[in-house]
């Protein structure tokens, strides 16, 4: 069955630091990669998403990129910001030849907390 | 616009009670889904509904759990009797239509206890 796996937390950085949180994913075919956060109190947003090998999604400074040969969708962030913190999920959806419809696999998630 | 509500926000019930979350959707968002996560693990599927209809339920875990969508809008998750083991958060996402270029919107969740 399909499946992501994602870097264990909590990851505690200060201000303007670099961010990486690995994410590697098991699925048949192409499926469509998700990175969705949630910050305090509050429900998941998708923050970016990827639905093809090779393509970028990026949001508020986050990017993540497919790659197809290493099954991976890490997400960066050049410059992380206090309010950056909260806990980051990846995600994905099935290939759409495959069926499955459109239900999410999530990772454990990884907390990050910015401090100044 | 009101995003996707979920209520209660927190419960805590003893085991062998019964417990039943709603969820209000984004209004005229025809799909629903209900997903839990259980302690510090990932977030699992439960179920997809379209319109009134159940679309896939296979991440329902067992049958103590029932979810109900009559009428198409909000959405009731029952589960009865309760178990340790249900302890967890269970949330609620919508979106328009039901493929990959559709987003889903989540809830702020539903933390649920059981003691």
């Amino acid at each position: 069955g399909n499946s992501v796996t994602q870097m264990e937390g909590p990851v505690t950085l200060s201000e303007e630091a670099f961010l990486t949180i690995n994410c590697t994913y098991t699925a048949t075919g192409y499926p469509s990669l998700f990175w969705y956060v949630q910050y305090p109190g509050e429900g998941l947003q998708l923050l970016l998403k990827a639905t093809k090998a090779d393509d970028k999604g990026s949001n508020k400074g986050f990017e993540a990129t497919y790659r197809k040969e290493t099954t991976s969708f890490h997400l960066e962030k050049g410059s992380v910001q206090v309010s950056d913190s909260a806990v980051y999920f990846c995600a994905l959806t099935p290939f759409i030849l495959t069926g499955g419809g459109n239900k999410l696999t999530f990772g454990t998630g990884t907390q990050l907390k910015v401090e100044l | 616009e009101a995003g996707v509500t979920q209520f209660p926000s927190h419960s805590v019930i003893e085991k062998g009670q019964t417990v039943t979350l709603r969820c209000d959707p984004i209004s005229g968002h025809d799909n629903l889904y209900w997903y839990r996560r259980v302690m510090g693990k990932e977030i699992k599927f439960l179920l997809h509904f379209v319109k009134e209809s159940k679309q896939d339920e296979s991440g329902m875990p067992n049958n103590r759990f029932l979810a109900e969508r009559t009428g198409g809008t909000y959405s009731t998750l029952k589960v009865q009797p309760a178990e340790l083991e249900d302890s967890g958060v269970y949330f609620c996402a919508s979106s328009l239509g039901g493929t990959i270029t559709d987003t889903q919107y989540f809830g702020p969740g539903t933390r649920l206890t059981v003691l």
